[in-house]
């Protein structure tokens, strides 16, 4: 069964800090895997997309890794601003199809 | 990017009424559009799968006649919630999928639905 597993579930950090989420997936065959940042009550806004031939991406204050072999990806989040208070998705999807897995996101809370 | 569009983007009704969310592609033609529904703190779920001019693809475990989906035009997909019960309310979000397998999905703002 694909599967795609985020941690930390949640997360509260300081205004200026940095931050790494974590995605695990079992879904194979691959084609991409995307993050999405998520604002509470509104519909996921595409961070970065990356194919398994791709190792990082980045968006501005966002760089996502992708590891193809260990079938891992992390989003890294440099100073963090009180707007990045987000839930956070790794979506991932499998080769030959455009019917996406989610995950259950990590929430992330930035305190001033 | 392309804009999608929801319709209303909060609804609250009485147990029993039926509830129409209007899904908007405006500046791409879409000849599909995806369904979801997000429950608090949980993972986007797949509904259905909505094909224009044809009937939709719907998820294990999702009621065709209780969620109707109708795909009347490139740029329009409705879901209506039938005899809406409070275990229907949620969080309803379309997309939008550029290319037959594609790289880019546009997701909508939401539809927020309580059911009294």
């Amino acid at each position: 069964k694909n599967q795609v597993e985020q941690s930390p579930q949640s997360l509260i950090i300081l205004e200026g800090k940095n931050c790494t989420l974590q995605c695990n997936y079992t879904v194979s065959p691959f084609s991409n895997l995307r993050w999405y940042k998520q604002d509470t009550g509104r519909g996921p806004v595409s961070l970065t997309i990356m194919t398994f031939s791709e190792n990082t991406k980045s968006n501005g204050r966002y760089t996502a890794t992708l590891d193809a072999d260990t079938k891992q990806s992390s989003l890294h989040i440099t100073a963090s601003q009180l707007s990045d208070s987000a839930s956070y998705i790794c979506v991932v999807i499998p080769g030959g199809s455009y019917i996406p897995t989610f995950g259950r996101g990590t929430s992330l809370i930035v305190h001033p | 990017g392309a804009v999608v569009s929801q319709h209303p983007s909060w609804v609250i009704c009485k147990s029993g009424t039926s509830v129409k969310i209007e899904c908007r592609s405006l500046d791409f033609q879409a000849t599909t559009m995806f369904w979801y529904r997000q429950f608090p703190k949980q993972s986007l779920m797949l509904m259905a799968t909505s094909n224009e001019g044809s009937k939709a693809t719907y998820e294990q475990g999702v009621e065709k006649d209780k969620f109707l989906i109708n795909h009347a035009s490139l740029t329009l997909s409705t879901l209506t919630v039938t005899s809406a019960h409070p275990e229907d309310s949620s969080f309803y979000i379309c997309s939008q999928h550029i290319g037959q397998v594609s790289n880019e999905q546009f997701f909508g703002p939401g539809t927020r639905l309580t059911v009294l």
